[in-house]
């Protein structure tokens, strides 16, 4: 069964950071193309970023410079390093997989929430 | 980025009721077009890829298509469990969201 599992969500002060975890089991993550996801609170999905198997990162405009996507292939883990925090990157973070380049997001996590807030 | 426009807002309709959900990429996608379920308070779920192709698992009374740069979803024969947001999704570049539809059951 294909799963994924993120933690690392809190609240933290405008100007922090933070780093999400997303674990995967039942597929590897370094074969896929993995993506984050947020959804602010009564809001939409906006995509925030995403790694290819092959390792080339792009990220949102709204995130660059700021946030960075990576995985450890070792522990089938995907992250997202958050800095510079502002209160509007309050959301739920859902990590995502597409088994193609072609972004069809066909697992996703339950998501974790992130709360900037002072 | 490619701007998915997405209508209705919301709509309600009736048990056994057919509904249709539009949207419209700001270019040319081709087929590159998914449509997802997010039921209250879960993560979203893909039902629909390459704008036609029906998830394993999805019953068959959703279905997708394209014209062009329009989209549509289709749920026939509505169900209680029908209730949720759809959205829709372009995956010729950096993935965009429609703004979503809200379907409520009466």
């Amino acid at each position: 069964e294909v799963i994924l599992v993120e933690s690392g969500g809190d609240l933290v002060q405008p100007g922090g950071s933070l780093r999400l975890s997303c674990v995967a089991s039942g597929f590897t993550v370094s074969t896929n193309y993995m993506s984050w996801v947020r959804q602010a609170p009564g809001k939409g999905l906006e995509w925030v970023s995403i790694i290819y198997a092959g390792g080339t990162t792009y990220y949102a405009d709204s995130v660059k410079d700021r946030f960075t996507i990576s995985r450890d292939n070792s522990k089938n883990t995907l992250y997202l390093q958050m800095n510079s925090l502002r209160a509007e990157d309050t959301a739920v973070y859902y990590c995502a997989r597409a088994p193609t380049v072609t972004t069809n997001f066909d697992c996703w996590g339950q998501g974790t929430l992130v709360t900037v807030s002072s | 980025d490619i701007q998915m426009t997405q209508s209705p807002s919301s709509l309600s309709a009736s048990v056994g009721d057919s509904v249709t959900i539009t949207c419209r990429a700001g270019q040319s996608i081709g087929i590159y077009l998914n449509w997802y379920q997010q039921k209250p308070g879960k993560a979203p779920k893909l039902l629909i890829s390459s704008a036609s192709s029906l998830q394993r698992g999805v019953p068959s009374r959703f279905s997708g298509s394209a014209s062009g740069t329009d989209f549509t979803l289709t749920i026939t024969s509505l169900q209680p469990e029908d209730l949720a947001t759809y959205y829709c999704q372009q995956s010729y570049s950096h993935p965009t969201f429609g703004q979503g539809t809200r379907l409520e059951i009466k």
